[in-house]
């Protein structure tokens, strides 16, 4: 058990581009949530999974931001065209089956900057 | 909407003990957890309530009061190490977790 893996650490970027962020959550874990958090702030929930499966997704999250687990293991964020108010870390989180469903495991998180 | 509230900054000497508060105001609850995040880290799970009252996991305690949407966390012997933020966060219908605005604790030797 290595714990949830989130790559990059850093990623610094233009306003415009497209990004992608990846996230290993803790093998066997079938749920996965990504969420953003500023500085001062709590995280804030994007979206989450059951295996493969989008349960649900933010309705304040623009349609810019899309994310996928196409295998029920990693995940992947993208944000497009992206702006600076996207700057924030991107949190990713998992539980499985048996563990208290408020018991989330965080990565360390993905430190987004749109210049 | 929901809403979360706590306190923005607490301080304490070490060996103090030091309570942290939250009300919420959500759609749906299905239960209220406290998470510890230190500077430049992941946050980590420190509790849960899902009935009213207290539950103690070491020098840590939280309670909660459904009637009065509100819960506490309780950090006795204060050390360093503890200095961090500290969010409630509410298990609403959805199965998610909502996040409060976090505390932030100072601990002083």
């Amino acid at each position: 058990d290595t714990g949830v893996s989130q790559n990059p650490r850093h990623k610094i970027t233009k306003r415009g581009q497209n990004v992608t962020f990846r996230c290993d959550p803790i093998s066997e874990h079938n749920r996965l949530y990504w969420y953003r958090q500023t500085l001062g702030q709590g995280p804030e929930f994007l979206t989450y999974f059951q295996n493969e499966a989008q349960l649900e997704k933010s309705r304040l999250l623009s349609d810019r931001f899309s994310a996928e687990r196409p295998k029920g293991s990693f995940s992947t964020l993208e944000i497009q065209r992206t702006e600076q108010g996207d700057s924030a870390m991107y949190l990713c989180a998992s539980r499985g089956t048996g563990e208290l469903n408020e018991k989330l495991f965080f990565g360390s998180g993905t430190q987004l900057s749109v210049l | 909407g929901q809403s979360l509230e706590q306190p923005s900054e607490v301080t304490a000497v070490e060996g103090a003990i030091v309570q942290i508060n939250c009300t919420y105001q959500t759609s749906g609850f299905y239960g209220l957890s406290w998470y510890q995040q230190h500077d430049g880290g992941a946050p980590t799970f420190l509790s849960y309530n899902g009935l009213d009252g207290l539950e103690e996991t070491g020098r840590f305690s939280s309670f909660l009061s459904r009637s009065d949407s509100y819960g506490y966390l309780l950090l006795q012997e204060l050390q360093m190490k503890d200095s961090a933020s500290y969010f409630c966060a509410v298990t609403d219908e959805g199965d998610k977790l909502i996040f409060g605005t976090g505390t932030r604790l100072q601990v002083f030797p």
